[in-house]
């Protein structure tokens, strides 16, 4: 069985500064992992996947990850935090086999400080 | 392509009433996902299909959930009768087979008081 664990519910940091949620995974199996992002009242968006190529993973608005077996895990990064950015992020991880539905993890809210 | 759409957004109802999630899929994907999300439980998936067809239902709560996809353009997910517990918000999701991103809808934001 598949499970992530998000280290923070509650994730605070001031514009500018650096960004890092932090994202462990356990599964039996070659992951493929993923970062998700919801803002209020919207569906997810994918930030950014991890597919077994590069283990550094550029995505959207700035943001990365990079794949660590070693440590099971695929924390999230972004060197700038822009007010913008305060949402809800989510890790998600799949088997990568021929189904794709997602286990995620419980989320961590991002806020950002002027 | 307008996205995964769900209607309605919002849907407020009496314990015990029937209630029916609708959900359009993004044209061409083979997958479609209903998820459930709560502040206690995050987000979980319901029930999946394939083509049409319901692969796994593992994570359906109870035999007051039932889901259908008549066809390649629609889905529902009904629950009947209703319960103040299943206050959620419900995800609609699809993806196509040959790649791995998951879109999701905007999501049914269902209160039964």
């Amino acid at each position: 069985a598949q499970s992530v664990t998000q280290l923070g519910s509650h994730v605070s940091v001031s514009e500018g500064a650096l960004v890092l949620l932090r994202c462990n995974y356990s599964s039996s199996v070659p992951p493929y992992l993923f970062w998700y992002v919801q803002y209020p009242n919207q569906g997810l968006q994918l930030l950014l996947k991890y597919t077994s190529a590069a283990t550094l993973v550029k995505g959207i608005n700035g943001f990365e990850a990079e794949f660590k077996k070693s440590e099971t895990s695929f924390h999230l990064t972004k060197p700038s935090a822009h007010m913008s950015d305060a949402a809800e992020y989510f890790c998600a991880v799949s088997d990568g086999g021929s189904n794709y539905k997602l286990t995620f993890g419980k989320g961590t809210l991002l806020t950002v400080n002027p | 392509d307008a996205g995964v759409i769900q209607s309605p957004r919002h849907e407020v109802t009496e314990m015990g009433q029937e209630v029916t999630l609708r959900c359009k899929p993004i044209s061409g994907h083979d997958y479609l996902f209903w998820y459930r999300q709560t502040m206690m439980r995050g987000l979980e998936l319901l029930i999946y299909f394939n083509n049409n067809v319901p692969i796994d239902d593992s994570g359906m709560p109870e035999d007051r959930f039932s889901a259908k996809m008549p066809n390649a353009s629609f889905s529902t997910l009904k629950i009947q009768p209703s319960e103040p517990r299943d206050s959620a918000v419900y995800f609609c999701a699809s993806s196509p087979s040959q790649g791995v991103e998951t879109f999701f809808g905007q999501g049914t934001r269902l209160t039964v008081v």
